[in-house]
């Protein structure tokens, strides 16, 4: 079985601060991990994915995401926030024999000027 | 590339009739899509896995009878709300994949279903 925890409902952040969002995943044979962004009242994007093969995976818009096995983390960071930051952020985890993905429950981003 | 289309963006009907809701892969053939559901401030819940040409999965809880999926091409979804109640109002998302594994999904811009 395969579970995500996203361990914050909303972080606010200031504009050119540091963006940590956290996110926990739960999985009984090796994961894919995704961190997608949606705009209001829009669908996903892809930010990056991890596959297994570096642990750090860097993804658009400046966002980068670390795979700790040991810790079952997969936190997404961006150095310096921007105010076109403002989002939903989801953590999903994948890679069962269905192919789905099962979404964590999303943090909220907020950034302020 | 990997675009995913959804159409309508929104719709507005009356309770009892059926919507129908289009998902395409504009540029690739999705060999798998997924309709997924998400209520307001919600995270997204997989409804159903529908692969082309084969009998769409759906999750449990999921009334296989009240929302349709047909998966005609390698290009083509569709997701029929059949006689629609003002709860079946929500935010319908569609995504598409090439194989399954460790290939992104892309995901439509969303269709907005309201019931009244």
């Amino acid at each position: 079985a395969q579970s995500v925890t996203q361990l914050d409902s909303h972080v606010s952040v200031s504009e050119g601060a540091l963006v940590l969002l956290r996110c926990n995943y739960s999985s009984s044979v090796p994961p894919y991990l995704f961190w997608y962004v949606q705009y209001p009242n829009q669908g996903l994007q892809l930010l990056l994915k991890y596959t297994s093969a570096a642990t750090l995976v860097k993804g658009i818009n400046g966002f980068e995401a670390e795979f700790k096995k040991s810790e079952t983390s997969f936190h997404l960071t961006k150095p310096s926030a921007h105010m076109s930051d403002a989002a939903e952020y989801f953590c999903a985890v994948g890679g069962g024999s269905q192919g789905n993905l099962i979404f964590g429950k999303g943090t909220k981003l907020s950034v302020k000027p | 590339g990997a675009v995913v289309s959804q159409h309508p963006s929104r719709v507005i009907c009356k309770s009892g009739t059926s919507v129908k809701i289009e998902c395409r892969s504009l540029d690739f053939q999705a060999t798998t899509m997924f309709w997924y559901r998400q209520f307001p401030k919600q995270s997204l819940m997989l409804m159903a896995t529908s692969n082309e040409g084969s009998k769409a999965t759906y999750e449990q809880g999921v009334e296989k009878d009240k929302f349709l999926i047909n998966h005609a091409s390698l290009t083509l979804s569709t997701l029929t709300v059949t006689s629609a109640h003002p709860e079946d109002s929500s935010f319908y998302i569609c995504s598409a994949q090439t194989s399954g594994g460790s290939e992104t999904q892309y995901f439509g811009p969303g269709t907005r279903l309201l019931v009244l």
